[in-house]
């Protein structure tokens, strides 16, 4: 069993459609969390950044971690075409970003 | 400034060959590392630096090899090819210490590896 699991999908939204995007993981030293975007053929960049848990919110994005549960989500409000692509969550047990553990991507389509 | 440089974009091996993945970085960043791509898989660490002279295995090292002489690059090596190493290799690097906080890994944008 992986460390951190996420459904690969993939996932179609219509435009304007609320999209919620979910990882679980095993490993209760995990304590930075974070979600990375990729686009096709291009490496992925940092989309959001949270410590332990509680709700982190960045324009139409929301992020929320329940260290209890094990369970990381990705909220996108207003999805638009141009969100359309993988969604990977990734988390840390030491502080910043070395030695990330990626789960294996969430492929998102939003339809205009 | 060019952030993470990962040459070449794309390479076709046989069986049996050797190849370097080249990385280069201009941002000053301590930290490099090395993952792979692939289907179902997500992203696997392959082995990681924190400095010239210092590296590490990470998830699935068995087959690769590397080494940092300088802070700007970090290569990795595949010593005789494999089918099961036809992947995207993705370079990312990030600062270490407290500046981490908040600090994002910055990927290149991959080499595309077939072995035959």
């Amino acid at each position: 069993q992986k460390e951190v699991e996420q459904d690969p999908g993939p996932l179609s939204v219509p435009e304007g459609a609320i999209v919620s995007l979910n990882c679980t993981y095993s490993n209760s030293a995990f304590q930075y969390f974070m979600w990375y975007r990729q686009y096709s053929r291009k490496g992925p960049e940092l989309l959001m950044y949270t410590y332990s848990s509680g709700n982190k919110e960045d324009g139409r994005f929301t992020a929320q971690v329940d260290k209890s549960s094990k369970y990381i989500s990705l909220f996108i409000r207003d999805s638009q075409p141009s969100d359309s692509a993988t969604y990977l969550c990734a988390m840390s047990v030491v502080r910043g970003a070395q030695k990330l553990v990626f789960g294996q991507g969430t492929r998102l389509t939003i339809n205009p | 400034n060019a952030g993470v440089t990962q040459t070449p974009k794309f390479q076709v091996l046989k069986t049996g060959q050797s190849m370097t993945l080249q990385c280069a970085q201009d941002m000053n960043h301590e930290y490099m590392s090395w993952y792979r791509q692939d289907p179902g898989m997500g992203l696997r660490l392959i082995h990681y630096s924190v400095g010239a002279g210092i590296t590490d295995q990470g998830e699935v090292p068995n087959g690769y090899n590397v080494s940092r002489s300088t802070t700007e690059d970090f290569p990795l090596r595949l010593l005789s090819a494999a089918p099961s190493q036809t992947s995207v290799y993705f370079c990312a690097t990030c600062l270490t210490g407290i500046r981490t906080i908040g600090s994002p890994l910055h990927f290149g944008n991959g080499t595309r590896l077939t072995v035959t």
